[in-house]
């Protein structure tokens, strides 16, 4: 067990809507990190946040967003899903952007 | 566009032998570097990294080399056991140009075979 926790585990939903997937990072971890894992493209980087600063973005969608709030949880917003988005969606984290990343169990995210 | 190494190859091995998982990082300027094993229904777990001031770094039963003048990353397990068949990324990162952004390789699938 990484300590980081993710919820949803699974979720169903329809092309057009709108999901929220939530990260607790491990305790004292400031740092957290978002990243896309799908067959054709391999685990690919979205977004980091550090004490609730963003820090450093990947080729996320202008259609997803996230934030990092005071008690240092996560949220990754994805709307207007499209069925290319079915993917699992993890979050990592770590006490300083120097140090190891420490992943959850991700969100299955199928979009039907 | 970015990459690091594989192309998704499986390895198989005897349980006992020594196993090598190679890497091939694309990104001169990467100065950080980091293994992770992910099993089926799971997340990646850390296994070991390498900054790139140093060239080899051991762990409990893993080995990591980097070879900077070729680009080469290697994760070397000895005794390699049944609960070590899984799914191995290799990852760089570049801390001052992206933050803490990894760039994950496609993976290698190591089989253990009892």
């Amino acid at each position: 067990d990484s300590g980081v926790t993710q919820t949803p585990k699974h979720l169903i939903t329809a092309t057009g809507q709108r999901v929220t997937l939530r990260c607790s990072p491990r305790s004292g971890d400031l740092s957290v990190y978002w990243y896309q894992q799908s067959l054709d493209q391999g685990l690919q980087f979205l977004i980091q946040y550090y004490n609730g600063e963003e820090r450093a973005k990947g080729n996320i969608l202008e259609r997803f967003s996230a934030q990092q709030f005071p008690d240092l949880h996560s949220e990754l917003n994805l709307s207007s899903l499209e069925l290319g988005d079915s993917a699992l969606y993890f979050c990592a984290s770590s006490p300083h952007p120097d140090q190891p990343q420490h992943f959850g169990d991700g969100t299955r995210l199928s979009i039907l | 566009g970015e990459s690091v190494g594989l192309h998704l190859p499986t390895l198989s091995v005897q349980e006992g032998d020594n196993s090598i998982i190679n890497c091939a990082y694309s990104n001169s300027a990467s100065d950080y570097f980091i293994w992770y094993k992910q099993e089926s229904g799971k997340g990646p777990q850390f296994i070991i990294d390498i900054r790139s001031n140093m060239d080899k770094r051991q762990g409990q039963r893993v080995t990591v080399l980097l070879n900077k003048t070729v680009k080469h990353l290697s994760l070397q397990i000895a005794a390699t056991q049944p609960g070590d068949s899984a799914v191995y990324f290799c990852a760089e990162n570049n801390r001052y140009n992206q933050g803490g952004k990894l760039i994950f390789g496609q993976g290698t699938e190591l089989s253990v075979k009892p």
